[in-house]
Order: C-alpha cells, then sequence, then structure tokens
C-alpha cells in the first residue's frame, strides 16, 4: 500500500533557484526518509528525520516535519544542475511492520 | 564489501522462464529488503528482512516470487514462470537496524520477451 505522496510529481527550476519537494503519508511514523535516484537505478539516502524531530539540515539540504498535518517538506537550497534527479521520501513505522515504505517521487530538473 | 552488490545488472528472459536475482548486502547488516520499480513509477515492497526473524513477505504480488537469505547474509529473489508484466528493475537495500538509512544496490534490470 502507499503511504507517502510527494507532490509535485515534477519540478523544473533554474540553477541557483531553491526547490522545495512535498510529502504527505497517511499512518503514524517513526521516522521519514528521504533518497535521490538518478538514472533509474539504486537510491541514494539523503536524510532521516525522526518523528519526535521537526527539522533538520544537512549541506545544501533542509527537512521539515509535521506530524498534526502527516507531511513533511524537502528543501535543496542554491540548486545546481548536478541537483538534477528523482526525489522519494518513505516512511518507516511500526503500524507497517517497520517497513520501509516509498512514495511516488517528484522528478526535479535544475537547468543551467 | 563497501557497498550493496546485485547481480546481475541486467537479464532478459523469454516469458516462462524462472530467473534468479542475487543481492550481496553489506556485511553486518542485519536488514534486508528487496523492491521492484517500474518505468518512471515509484518502488513496491516485495518482501523485508530483518535479523533471524520469519521475512515479511507481504508485499510479493504472487506466489511465482519467492526469496531467501541464507546465513543471514546474501540474498535471492526467485521468480518462476516469469510474464511480461515482472519486467521492472528490482532493487536490494540493506541497513544496519536502528541505523540511519538503507543502502541500495544498483539493481537487476529483469526485460522478460
Amino acid at each position: 500500500s502507499q503511504q507517502g505522496e510527494e507532490d509535485p510529481q515534477a519540478l523544473s527550476i533554474q540553477e541557483g533557484e531553491n526547490a522545495t519537494m512535498n510529502c504527505s503519508y497517511k499512518t503514524s511514523i517513526n521516522n521519514l526518509q528521504w533518497y535521490r535516484q538518478n538514472s533509474g537505478r539504486g537510491l541514494v539516502h539523503l536524510i532521516l528525520i525522526r518523528s519526535n524531530e521537526r527539522e533538520k539540515h544537512s549541506g545544501r539540504l533542509r527537512v521539515t516535519l509535521d506530524t498534526s498535518k502527516k507531511s513533511s517538506s524537502l528543501l535543496i537550497t542554491a540548486s545546481r544542475a548536478a541537483d538534477t534527479a528523482s526525489y522519494f521520501c518513505a516512511t518507516e513505522s511500526y503500524n507497517q511492520g517497520g517497513k520501509l515504505i516509498f512514495g511516488q517521487g517528484t522528478e526535479l530538473s535544475v537547468k543551467p | 564489501g563497501a557497498g550493496v552488490s546485485q547481480s546481475p545488472s541486467n537479464k532478459v528472459t523469454e516469458k516462462g522462464k524462472d530467473v534468479e536475482l542475487r543481492c550481496d548486502p553489506i556485511s553486518g547488516h542485519t536488514a534486508l529488503y528487496w523492491y521492484r520499480q517500474s518505468l518512471g513509477q515509484g518502488l513496491e515492497f516485495l518482501i523485508y528482512f530483518q535479523g533471524n526473524s520469519a521475512p515479511d513477505k507481504s508485499g510479493l504480488p504472487s506466489d511465482r516470487f519467492s526469496a531467501e537469505r541464507t546465513g543471514g547474509s546474501v540474498s535471492t529473489l526467485t521468480i518462476q514462470r516469469t510474464q511480461q508484466e515482472d519486467s521492472a528493475v528490482y532493487l536490494c537495500a540493506s541497513s544496519l537496524a536502528g541505523v540511519d538509512g538503507y543502502t541500495f544496490g544498483s539493481g537487476t534490470r529483469l526485460t522478460v520477451v
């Protein structure tokens, strides 16, 4: 069953602009994770935010979590052409037997 | 090894044949996942192994799909009597339970003709 839903499905911006991607989910979670995928192959883990955290930073990445709205956002600041990729949120919860369930992803295109 | 290794990287098979996909997780990682991804889609959960516990097979789409993990390390996903709708990229990921995030392999692209 699908847990995370990303919005927008596709995003096109100019280099230097900020990119914001949103993720909504349905059940209570232990943590929410963001991953990046290039060329439809392996995913790379970007950041994990736990249910008792509200905001987390890693380099140019900023993730927020609002458990009351069951939503998260990923902000990439000062984007670069190399940030072009698909970005997925994934949730882990006891309700799901502890397994990691992914959303459909946001396809980000950063134009030089 | 340093990462999660999957083999083969590409597999073309005829409809009706059986295929085996292999995943070598990072040494010491107790959790191992198999996912399937169709073109332009998200990741579909297939099966989850955690330590010595019984695997969570709730995502396997039919009884043609099975997976095992020997000695808590290498895992094999077997698809019997392949169908064209089985064509997808099959991704494996492993994690040390309680530690941030999962490490993914590069996947096996399966094409059933």
